[in-house]
């Protein structure tokens, strides 16, 4: 099976911009979840979509938001960028078998000047 | 927050030694899961252990865990080049609602020396 794939890889932006990225899950997956990897920070759970819905969510400002769609793609959208928000984005998906498990995609690394 | 600690923060030895590195952790857990990320890049599952286990094996990798004490232990055997990376630990936060996502460590940067 392909794994998990994200959109793009690499992202330059600037203050005040708003920013879309894109997840492919593992074929079958329908849980998709987003970190936010910084050096400060480390990696933080942003939120989680399971079937269209977002079952869990992180401490993270209303700026960061998500959906999926029926195909289980899922989008993450951080509106109003600011200089802290330049990070490693990832993306993983898990299977109901075995939920605790997360596949990562290769991540989107965001700089926001 | 952070729910699990590693230790040491970074770690180099000769290849072919032995590297073990520790995690401590604060709430009670289901099961701990360790991952290694390559350079910045997306994260590899290792080995997902559970809180009524104590030790597992998968290749060169042994992992213990002691509830009690609230930690776990990731030994990689006969170490390699290839082995270099950063590990993580990463647990569970469970909710009303199920799993929530998984709160990583600081994470542990693995050299091995040629």
């Amino acid at each position: 099976k392909a794994g998990v794939t994200q959109t793009p890889r690499y992202l330059i932006k600037t203050r005040g911009q708003q920013v879309t990225l894109s997840c492919s899950p593992i074929s079958g997956h329908r849980s998709v979840s987003w970190y936010q990897q910084t050096p400060g920070q480390g990696l933080q759970f942003l939120f989680e979509y399971f079937s269209e819905t977002q079952r869990n969510k992180g401490n993270f400002p209303g700026r960061f938001s998500g959906r999926q769609f029926s195909n289980s793609r899922s989008e993450m959208n951080v509106s109003t960028l600011e200089l802290g928000d330049s990070a490693l984005y990832l993306c993983a998906s898990s299977s109901l078998d075995i939920r605790e498990t997360q596949y990562f995609g290769p991540g989107t690394r965001l700089l926001v000047l | 927050s952070q729910q699990g600690e590693e230790d040491p923060q970074a770690l180099s030895i000769q290849e072919g030694e032995n590297a073990t590195m520790n995690c401590s952790y604060k709430t009670s857990i289901n099961n701990l899961q360790w991952y290694r990320q390559n350079s910045g890049r997306g994260l590899v599952h290792l080995i997902l252990i559970r809180s009524n286990e104590r030790e597992k094996h998968s290749g060169r990798l042994r992992v213990t865990l002691d509830t009690s004490k609230k930690s776990s232990s990731l030994l990689i055997t006969a170490s390699r080049a290839a082995d270099t990376a950063s590990y993580f630990c990463a647990t569970h936060q469970y909710s009303g609602g199920g799993a929530d996502g998984l709160t990583f460590g600081k994470g542990t940067h693995l050299i091995i020396q040629p």
